[in-house]
């Protein structure tokens, strides 16, 4: 069975630029979130969806935002990009919320 | 705010070594505690704890948790070159009908040399 799968695995942009990030979960997984990584730093809640409604969100501005399709799968979208977005983007996927959960390889964003 | 804070933040060690990394945390409504290993990229589940005093085992690789204390221990007997990562340590809380997500420490950053 596939993984958690995330599309683009590199990609950069320049500075006021807008990105989207792509994840689809694991098979039968109706929960999807998002995390960003930065060097050197554990990952960072930012998104969490559950049939297809946000159901947590954490400490990141309004130009941060996600949402979930019928299929479960999910896009992260960032406006006005900044030097300081540059970082590793996960997804990750549960059955439901409070059951494990499981990381794709992440997206490498590098605003230039 | 949620906290969770790894020791050592890394770790040199000769293979076939054992090794015990820490993991302390402050979070309000906790539900669950997970170890990951994260090589490159994506962190690869190794445990998830939500009872105090019930080790879990995979292998080589252990965890125990202490509810009342507020730590877990991640331990890897017998090290290999392959055990080289970062462990991360997350606790899972949940407030009203929402979700906090992961609350995730640094990291340890674990180098076993041959």
């Amino acid at each position: 069975d596939a993984g958690v799968t995330q599309s683009p695995t590199h990609l950069i942009k320049t500075r006021g630029q807008h990105v989207t990030l792509r994840c689809s979960p694991i098979s039968g997984h109706k929960s999807v979130s998002w995390y960003q990584q930065v060097l050197g730093q554990g990952p960072q809640f930012i998104f969490q969806y559950y049939e297809k409604e946000e159901r947590g969100r954490g400490n990141f501005p309004d130009r941060f935002s996600a949402r979930q399709f019928p299929n479960y799968s999910s896009e992260l979208n960032v406006n006005a990009l900044l030097l300081g977005d540059s970082a590793l983007y996960l997804c990750a996927s549960s059955f439901s919320p409070g059951n494990t959960i499981y990381f794709g390889e992440g997206s490498w964003l590098t605003v230039v | 705010e949620d906290k969770v804070v790894q020791s050592p933040l890394s770790l040199v060690v000769h293979e076939g070594d054992t090794v015990t990394l820490n993991c302390s945390y402050e979070v309000t409504n906790f539900r669950s505690l997970l170890w990951y290993k994260q090589e490159k990229k994506a962190p690869t589940f190794l445990f998830m704890l939500t009872s105090s005093g019930i080790e879990k085992k995979s292998g080589r690789l252990s965890s125990i948790l202490d509810k009342k204390e507020l730590f877990s221990i991640l331990n890897i007997t017998a090290t290999q070159t392959g055990d080289s990562a970062v462990y991360l340590c997350a606790v899972e809380a949940l407030s009203g009908g929402g979700a906090d997500g992961l609350t995730f420490g640094k990291g340890t950053h674990l180098i076993i040399q041959p």
